[in-house]
């Protein structure tokens, strides 16, 4: 089974910092991966699929990158608005799907 | 902008079965993948099982001796039974539709979720 490792686990930061949380694919999974976004109390969100593609209407503060085994959210501006739990996710062998374990993230 | 709404109990007794539906409206049912996923505090985000429009089923190996989802396109409708529960299976149930051409491997709509609870 594949599993996906998320770092760090939580993270906080300032207003207007850049931010970077990163997936790693215990196989290699070519750019079968997305990210979500989970505000409190809220259903989880497409971010970004194809591990760079950014989903219609998300902001462009948001970007992915990497392939293979490591792969990177990044946050170019943190807004207020961002604080919320940030999953992985990939698409491979049995089970197809795959969730990383979050990584919260906070303002300072 | 197609929706997606869960409906079924919240609560089942252990040993019994959990049944939920998924009512789709704002698109057709008869296209696209759909998947049920769920959600705890202690493991995250799991992934169920999908259906095809076509009726092509694929389920979790974890879960798969449990899960049948089902496809119901005279109601834009598709269910999920999982048998023998157990507390374990107490979470936040979601019903989802993939993503189509290069993001049909993800998820890209999402219903509110419903909170089943497995107690006697």
């Amino acid at each position: 089974d594949i599993q996906l490792t998320q770092s760090p686990p939580s993270l906080s930061a300032s207003v207007g910092d850049r931010v970077t949380i990163t997936c790693r694919a215990s196989q290699g999974i070519s750019s079968y991966l997305a990210w979500y976004q989970q505000t409190p109390g809220k259903i989880p969100k497409l971010l970004i699929y194809a591990a760079s593609t950014l989903q219609s209407g998300v902001p462009s503060r948001f970007s992915g990158s990497g392939s293979g085994t490591d792969f990177t959210l990044t946050i170019s501006s943190l807004q207020p608005e961002d604080v919320a739990t940030y999953y992985c996710q990939s698409y491979n062998s049995a089970p197809l799907f795959t969730f990383g374990p979050g990584t919260k993230v906070d303002i300072k | 902008q197609v929706q997606l709404q869960e409906s079924g109990p919240g609560l089942v007794k252990p040993s019994e079965t959990l049944a939920l539906t998924c009512t789709v409206s704002g698109g057709s049912i008869s296209s696209n993948y759909w998947s049920w996923i769920r959600q705890t505090p202690g493991k995250g985000l799991e992934w169920i099982g999908y259906i095809y429009f076509s009726g092509r089923t694929d389920y979790n190996p974890t879960l798969k001796s449990r899960v049948t989802i089902s496809l119901d396109t005279s109601n834009n409708q598709f269910s999920l039974k999982l048998s023998s529960v157990t507390a374990a299976d107490t979470a936040v149930y979601y019903c989802v539709r993939h993503g189509e051409g290069s993001s049909v491997f993800f998820f890209e709509s999402w219903g509110q979720g419903t909170l089943v609870t497995v107690s006697s």
